[in-house]
């Protein structure tokens, strides 16, 4: 079964440094998205991307974010400087044209120290 | 602001029973309701949706009901397992597939079945 893949499973990271997650959604999929879960909070929305731009973003995705789809497979997320409270579980997800189903891949632990 | 609720943080039902997890909007846009299942240390998982124009969709044991007058979805497993244990997300959106906005999740649910 197609399953969207998400490198590294766990980052540990000083404040300050850039860190790339990199998620590779599903073959046919057309939108792609990144969320997070801070520990014991709620999945957040971060932004939602298509056709090679952004279609949306929340408020948490700020100047410090960036997404960019490379090589037309993986899907990166970029923090150019970690906070402390950047440390949170970030999932991808991509969903196709037809359905509103997102399929999640298992998630990046990001550890800011 | 919290627009999706899940007021209930956690479930304990027995195995065989029927397990019904409620879920609470706000924003009367939403129209397209899903509902995910996460283990620890993995992504959520899609189990079941239902759009507004719906009041019930089925799928083997997971049912889920939307009352949209009320702006109360509900997700029932019929008959519950030890591997349905898990946290359970309700999600809203705007729009569906092409024109779907970002998801909406409630907090979470978590739900224990006991043998």
């Amino acid at each position: 079964e197609p399953e969207v893949t998400q490198t590294p499973s766990h980052q540990v990271t000083q404040m300050g440094q850039e860190v790339i997650l990199r998620c590779v959604p599903i073959s046919n999929h057309l939108y792609f998205y990144w969320y997070r879960q801070i520990l014991g909070q709620k999945v957040e929305f971060l932004v939602s991307f298509y056709n090679n731009e952004i279609s949306e973003k929340s408020e948490i995705f700020d100047d410090q974010f960036s997404v960019e789809r490379p090589d037309g497979s993986n899907f990166t997320l970029k923090i150019r400087s970690t906070k402390l409270e950047d440390s949170a579980m970030y999932f991808c997800a991509s969903s196709d044209y037809n359905t509103g189903e997102l399929f999640f891949g298992e998630g990046s632990r990001l550890t800011v120290l | 602001d919290q627009q999706v609720k899940q007021n209930s943080p956690s479930l304990s039902v027995q195995e065989g029973r029927i397990s019904i997890l409620n879920c609470d909007y706000t924003n009367s846009m939403f129209d397209y309701f899903l509902w995910y299942k996460k283990y620890p240390a993995e992504g959520p998982t899609f189990l079941i949706s239902i759009s507004s124009i719906k009041d019930k969709n089925e799928d083997g044991r997971f049912t889920v009901f939307l009352n949209k007058s009320a702006k109360h979805l509900s997700l029932h497993i019929v008959p519950s397992q030890p591997g349905d244990s898990a946290v359970y997300f309700c999600a809203a959106s705007v729009g569906y597939g092409g024109s779907q906005g970002n998801l909406i999740f409630g907090k979470g649910t978590k739900l224990s079945v006991k043998p």
